[in-house]
């Protein structure tokens, strides 16, 4: 079974451009998730998509909007790029909202966007 | 306001110390707590904690959690240079199921 996917791998970006990531979840989830690590800190929570319906945002900008897909991929959008919002871009799926345990989170291998 | 802290951030030990992990956490809704290993890029799963005083074991890692004093320590026996890494605590919340990180520590195991 192919794991959570991330894609690209890696993205440099000028100042005010918009970025779109993208996240194809584990076969059979339905809810994807997605965190922004800057360097040196532990991941910090965004956005929660669960069939296509937006459950839970975490207080960053209008600039970062996200969506899920009938197939539960999902994309995050970021417009007018900060020096910033260079991070890596993580993203998570689970089979519901709120599941826990071994396969309740598995991360993609991220998206690592610098903003020049 | 939400919170989990790590310590200590960083550490440097050699080949066969015994290193010990702390997350404290301040989180109002607390379901479970993770700990996750990250090489390069995707944490990777070690372990979920839910109850108090039952220690996960699995290998040379262990882990235990002690929702009185609102925390759980990751203990790494016998470390080898392929443990160096960051590891990561994350508290679930109960009513959105999102992760709520702490800072990490670094690891590096010297040979």
């Amino acid at each position: 079974d192919a794991g959570v996917t991330q894609s690209p791998t890696h993205l440099i970006k000028t100042r005010g451009q918009q970025v779109t990531l993208r996240c194809s979840p584990i076969s059979g989830h339905k809810s994807v998730s997605w965190y922004q690590q800057v360097l040196g800190q532990g991941p910090q929570f965004i956005f929660q998509y669960y069939e296509k319906e937006e459950r839970g945002r975490e207080n960053f900008p209008d600039r970062f909007s996200a969506r899920q897909f009938p197939n539960y991929s999902s994309e995050l959008n970021v417009n007018a790029l900060l020096l910033g919002d260079s991070a890596l871009y993580l993203c998570a799926s689970s089979r519901e909202v709120g599941t826990t345990g071994r396969e309740g989170y598995t991360f993609g291998s991220g998206t690592r966007l610098t903003v020049v | 306001e939400d919170k989990v802290v790590q310590s200590p951030l960083s550490l440097v030990v050699h080949e066969g110390d015994t290193v010990t992990l702390n997350c404290s956490y301040e989180v109002t809704n607390f379901r479970s707590l993770l700990w996750y290993k990250q090489e390069k890029k995707a944490p990777t799963f070690l372990f979920m904690l839910t109850s108090s005083g039952i220690e996960k074991k699995s290998g040379r890692l262990s882990s235990i959690l002690d929702k009185k004093e609102l925390f759980s320590i990751l203990n790494i026996t016998a470390t080898q240079t392929g443990d160096s890494a960051i590891y990561l605590c994350a508290v679930v919340t109960s009513n959105t199921g999102k992760l709520i990180f702490g800072q990490g520590t670094t690891l590096q195991v010297k040979p």
